[in-house]
């Protein structure tokens, strides 16, 4: 079974530039989740998807951040315009179904974007 | 926003010692998961224990919690140098984990 697969795996670009993440989540899993990991910290939620519904955006920073999750695959990262700050690694996660009474299941990670903004 | 805090934030070992790393926690969880991270690579579960368990086994991983003080202890035992990772526990909470900072552990051959 093919893992999360993420791309670009390394993105360096200048700042107040656009850029774009992908990934393509396990297949059959209907949750869909973006987080941020900066150096030597544990990953930060960004937005969750329950299919094709965005549930969770609350700290997705929305005046520059955008994601969308066509078809309730698929799904896109955006940040435009980057600044210096945004230089992390992106990490899209899927899981399936929840456990029984609420409790998040076991999550699936893809290998994460590196982004360097100049 | 992290979870809590992890402790050591580093460790050091020999191979065939163990490891004992220890997580606290903010909020109310329904379970709570451990995960490693390699260098440059994603985040791979390792187990998951519910907030009415005590303790759980997994090979050579042994997970305690204790919801009373919202903390857990991940202890490996017999650690490889393969087991050089990061490693960071997760509340589960209603629907998302919530992540700590991190334990990093070095296993020198």
């Amino acid at each position: 079974e093919a893992g999360v697969v993420q791309s670009p795996r390394y993105k360096i670009i200048e700042k107040k530039q656009p850029v774009a993440f992908w990934c393509n989540p396990i297949s059959g899993h209907n949750t869909l989740y973006w987080y941020l990991q900066n150096l030597g910290q544990g990953p930060e939620l960004l937005i969750r998807y329950e299919n094709e519904e965005a549930v969770d955006d609350s700290q997705l920073p929305k005046d520059r951040f955008s994601a969308e999750r066509l078809k309730g695959v698929d799904s896109t990262l955006k940040i435009q315009p980057a600044e210096l700050g945004d230089s992390a690694v992106y990490l899209c996660a899927s899981s399936s179904t929840r456990l029984a009474g609420g409790g998040s299941n076991e999550q699936f990670f893809g290998p994460g974007t590196r982004l360097t903004v100049l | 926003s992290q979870q809590g805090e992890e402790d050591p934030q580093a460790l050091s070992i020999q191979e065939g010692e163990n490891a004992t790393m220890n997580c606290s926690y903010k909020t109310s969880i329904n379970n709570l998961q451990w995960y490693r991270q390699n260098s440059g690579r994603g985040l791979v579960h390792l187990i998951l224990i519910r907030s009415n368990e005590r303790e759980k086994h997994s090979g050579r991983l042994r997970v305690t919690l204790d919801t009373s003080k919202k903390s857990s202890s991940l202890l490996i035992t017999a650690s490889r140098a393969a087991d050089t990772a990061s490693y960071f526990c997760a509340g589960g909470g209603f629907q998302k984990l919530v992540f700590g900072t991190g334990t990093r552990l070095l296993v020198s051959p």
